[in-house]
């Protein structure tokens, strides 16, 4: 079945240093890919998504790459700030109805 | 765009008793989601719209939920017999079209604690 696996965390980080967020993904067919971010208390918002193999999705300083070839997803940022302090969910949706399989979430904590 | 609207934001209940959400979607997107959210986890889907049909539901809806969307705007979501089990953040989303692509839109939860 489908699947998406993310690094644990908590991730803590310094303010302006580089953020990596492993995510890769089993699935049947040409899934679309998709990073959402959820700040406390707060429900899910859309970071970026790509949607074909070598797609990059960038938002806000945020870009990942779907690499069919590896089956990954990573999230990057050059420089975080506090701001981005958050949980964020790498997913998969493989479906014509647009369902969504989400991994277990990596916390991010970014430190003054 | 007023995006997708969740009520109540939080729900603490007994064990046993039944609790409604709703939820009203983005006003043009006749795709309707319902997921469930544990602690530490990532969004579990529970079944979604196309209108006013439900076309899906996972094995996680048991027999004690229930969902509907009549005439295909607003969803209810009602958890009969509540179980501590089911504390949870309930998650409602839409989005336009049927298309795998296309983004979905959440709204902000509803929180149940049964105690």
């Amino acid at each position: 079945g489908n699947s998406v696996t993310q690094m644990e965390g908590p991730v803590t980080l310094s303010e302006e240093a580089f953020l990596t967020i492993n995510c890769t993904y089993t699935a049947t067919g040409y899934p679309s890919l998709f990073w959402y971010v959820q700040y406390p208390g707060e429900g899910l918002q859309l970071l970026l998504k790509a949607t074909k193999a070598d797609d990059k999705g960038s938002n806000k300083g945020f870009e990942a790459t779907y690499r069919k070839e590896t089956t990954s997803f990573h999230l990057e940022k050059g420089s975080v700030q506090v701001s981005d302090s958050a949980v964020y969910f790498c997913a998969l949706g493989t479906d014509s109805w647009g369902k969504l399989q989400f991994g277990a979430g990596t916390q991010v904590v970014v430190t003054p | 765009d007023t995006g997708v609207s969740q009520d109540p934001r939080h729900k603490i209940t007994k064990r046993g008793q039944n609790v409604t959400f709703r939820c009203d979607p983005i006003s043009e997107h006749n795709r309707l989601y319902w997921y469930r959210q544990t602690l530490g986890q990532g969004p579990e889907f529970l079944t979604y719209f196309q209108n006013e049909a439900q076309l899906e539901k996972s094995r996680l809806l048991s027999d004690r939920f229930s969902a509907e969307r009549p005439k295909g705007s607003f969803s209810t979501l009602e958890i009969q017999r509540t179980e501590q089990g089911d504390s949870a953040m309930y998650l409602c989303a839409s989005s336009p079209r049927a298309r795998s692509g296309n983004t979905i839109y959440f709204g902000e939860g509803s929180w149940l604690t049964v105690v």
